[in-house]
């Protein structure tokens, strides 16, 4: 059973506008989530990530938000550019230096 | 080195065959991953080092599948007799004590 789930295979999002990627997890013992960006022919590289005792990170056009109750969380891009398209994963550990649990990627499109 | 390096980039073999797999992490970095990524899904882990302990192996598949990093540094997965199900993107990671993982490209293994 997937603990960490990305719900939306694919994302297209005009440029400029936000970008709200969407992630749902089912383990209550996660206490540490990380975005993951992924570009073509190249490995997962960070993002940004959150723990559970905050409700919001930030950085620069990214933020990380998190629900614990709903066991849930998203990435806000604001504003998109071309750059960002690319396949974002979505990760939890039950804590930091332990393996995190990634989910199956969402693929964003930004339209110039 | 500068970032996680993985060696063969590719690696083509007949069904039966052994395969090593090497993982040489960012310099310093205490702990160690392996995933494997199948098309379109996330990475899943496999087994994880701390210096040259191995912490953690409960995601190998079956007991064709081991893991070693002597030295604390340079690691190696080996796959025996390997089958067509083997088949797939081997990614290593490498932290240290922030929690994020640092990817290297992997290493795709096709098993004939």
């Amino acid at each position: 059973d997937q603990q960490v789930k990305q719900n939306s295979p694919s994302l297209s999002v005009q440029e400029g506008r936000i970008s709200i990627l969407n992630c749902d997890y089912t383990n209550s013992m996660f206490d540490y989530f990380l975005w993951y960006k992924k570009y073509p022919a190249e490995g997962p590289t960070f993002l940004i990530s959150i723990s559970s005792i905050k409700d919001k990170n930030e950085d620069g056009r990214f933020t990380v938000f998190l629900n614990k109750s709903a066991k849930h969380l998203s990435l806000h891009i604001v504003p998109s550019q071309p750059g960002d398209s690319a396949v974002y994963f979505c990760a939890a550990s039950a804590k930091r230096n332990t393996p995190l649990v990634f989910g199956k990627g969402t693929r964003l499109s930004v339209i110039a | 080195g500068a970032g996680v390096s993985q060696s063969p980039r590719y690696k083509v073999t007949k069904r039966g065959q052994d395969v090593a797999l090497r993982c040489d992490p960012i310099s310093g970095h205490v702990s160690l991953y392996w995933y494997r990524q199948a098309l379109g899904q996330g990475p899943e882990f496999l087994t994880y080092f701390n210096y040259e302990a191995q912490q953690d192996k409960s995601g190998l598949p079956n007991d064709r599948f081991s893991a070693e990093r002597p030295e604390g540094s340079i690691s190696t997965l080996t796959i025996q007799r390997t089958e067509q199900r083997d088949s797939a993107m081997y990614r290593c990671a490498s932290s240290s004590d922030t929690g994020e993982l640092f990817f290297g490209e992997g290493s795709r293994l096709t098993v004939l």
